[in-house]
């Protein structure tokens, strides 16, 4: 069946550079495109952007200049990495599979990993 | 960007009772509209896509309903595994976004 789960460091220092991984089963990652979502107790849920199914990316605007999410097909793994660290994106990071065509929507989520950033 | 508004933000509800929630968004999003329970500790989970279409698994008593930019999820009879915060998202545009959520109680 279809699993995602994600994997990081519960604590990051501020400025520095978090690292997620995202390991799925039970689908392929060329056929899907993958998101990361994250829940903060300042603005809720946010999608932070997706890697497509042929390997193109796509970031919200709010996270652009130091986001950036990529893959291992091999691995079925899906990477996010974000630097400049605030205390704010204290919160928990969810990966995510998308699903529909043009009206699109998560059908299945990681349980998230929890990440708190202070030093 | 695509604003999300949900109303109420809280409410409690009965055994048995219908709840209904609402989501608006700033502009039409053409059925670009799903629904999800999240329980605490743990991730979203999907109920509505594309404004009505119920995702597999999902009690029956759970559906949707709206156009344009007004939608809702109506819960047809309250039941204790119900309790929960509800989000809305839209799925036309980047970047996708949500509601604030509705937190849903049994009375």
């Amino acid at each position: 069946q279809v699993q995602l789960k994600e994997t990081g460091p519960g604590l990051v220092q501020p400025t520095q550079t978090l690292s997620i991984t995202c390991t799925v089963s039970g689908f392929s990652l060329t056929s899907y495109y993958m998101q990361w979502v994250r829940q903060t107790p300042g603005k809720g849920l946010e999608w932070m952007g997706f890697i497509r199914s042929g390997g193109s990316t796509e970031y919200n605007s709010e996270f652009k200049s130091r986001l950036s999410i990529s893959r291992d097909t091999s691995k079925n793994q899906v990477f996010l990495k974000m630097n400049s660290l605030k205390t704010e994106d204290t919160g928990v990071y969810y990966c995510a599979r998308l699903a529909g065509s043009l009206r699109d929507y998560f059908d299945y989520w990681g349980q998230g990993v929890m990440v708190t950033v202070s030093s | 960007d695509i604003q999300m508004t949900q109303s109420p933000a809280s409410l409690s509800a009965s055994l048995g009772e219908t709840v209904t929630i609402q989501c608006r968004a700033s502009e039409d999003i053409y059925s670009g509209l799903a629904w999800y329970q999240q329980k605490p500790g743990k991730s979203p989970q999907l109920l509505i896509y594309g404004a009505s279409s119920l995702q597999d698994g999902v009690p029956s008593r759970f559906s949707g309903s709206g156009s344009g930019t007004q939608y809702s999820l109506k819960i047809s009879s309250m039941q204790t595994e119900d309790e929960g915060v509800y989000f809305c998202q839209q799925g036309l545009k980047y970047p996708y976004t949500f509601g604030a959520g509705t937190k849903l109680e049994l009375k």
